[in-house]
């Protein structure tokens, strides 16, 4: 089966603690990006890669990072610089014209 | 920053009923989507619109775009108590189509 896959879907944070969301594609999309949702909220763009080794920020990337080592994989991690981490994140990846969703992974502090 | 606007914030209406959502945007774009996402889910994409297209159908969906207006409509006719859900426009600006921006969605309720 082709598509995203976001783990964990659940995810708890410490105070100052670094986590990391995972998101994996096999649809062979060279473009992923990771959006956070805010309850009622719309999307939020947090970074963006449209090749292997290279990502750019979107309109809300601080307090967060990222890699692109592989095609496949696209994980963020939000570090204890964001002070406001509670939210719904999802993984996207396309081809150009389709894009495509992961689950969601939702981030609480504890 | 986002650009899309969708009106109304939420909608309520009775199973065979149309229902219909509006979106705003910013600037000019290359295509504009529209994509469902079931509480608490993630998104599935339902229809593209692109900048020189004026309507589009698929299924019981009917999309149109204004660009003159900016905006951009969805009607859902005969509607389902499973097409409760949140609904958003995304459009991808003609200076960059790299990235989506996402507008703050139409929460549909359709009673049975």
């Amino acid at each position: 089966d082709g598509g995203i896959t976001q783990s964990p879907k659940y995810l708890f944070r410490k105070e100052g603690q670094n986590v990391t969301l995972s998101c994996e594609q096999n649809l062979n999309h060279d473009a992923m990006y990771w959006y956070r949702q805010d309850p009622g909220q719309g999307l939020r763009l947090i970074y963006y890669s449209q090749i292997v080794n290279d990502f750019q920020k979107g309109d809300i990337a601080e307090g967060y990072s990222v890699s692109r080592e592989k095609k496949e994989s696209f994980p963020l991690t939000v570090t204890s610089a964001q002070k406001n981490p509670t939210a719904f994140y999802l993984c996207a990846s396309s081809s150009g014209l389709g894009w495509y969703f992961g689950a969601g992974t939702r981030l609480s502090v504890l | 920053s986002q650009q899309g606007e969708e009106d109304p914030q939420a909608l309520s209406i009775q199973e065979g009923e149309n229902a219909t959502m509006n979106c705003s945007y910013k600037t000019s774009i290359n295509n504009l989507q529209w994509y469902r996402q079931n509480s608490g889910r993630g998104l599935v994409h339902l229809i593209l619109i692109r900048s020189n297209e004026r309507e589009k159908h698929s299924g019981r969906l009917r999309v149109t775009l204004d660009t003159s207006k900016k905006s951009s409509s969805l009607l859902i006719t005969a509607s389902r108590a499973a097409d409760t859900a949140s609904y958003f426009c995304a459009t991808a600006a003609s200076y960059n189509t790299d990235k989506l921006i996402f507008g703050t969605g139409t929460r549909l309720q359709v009673f049975p």
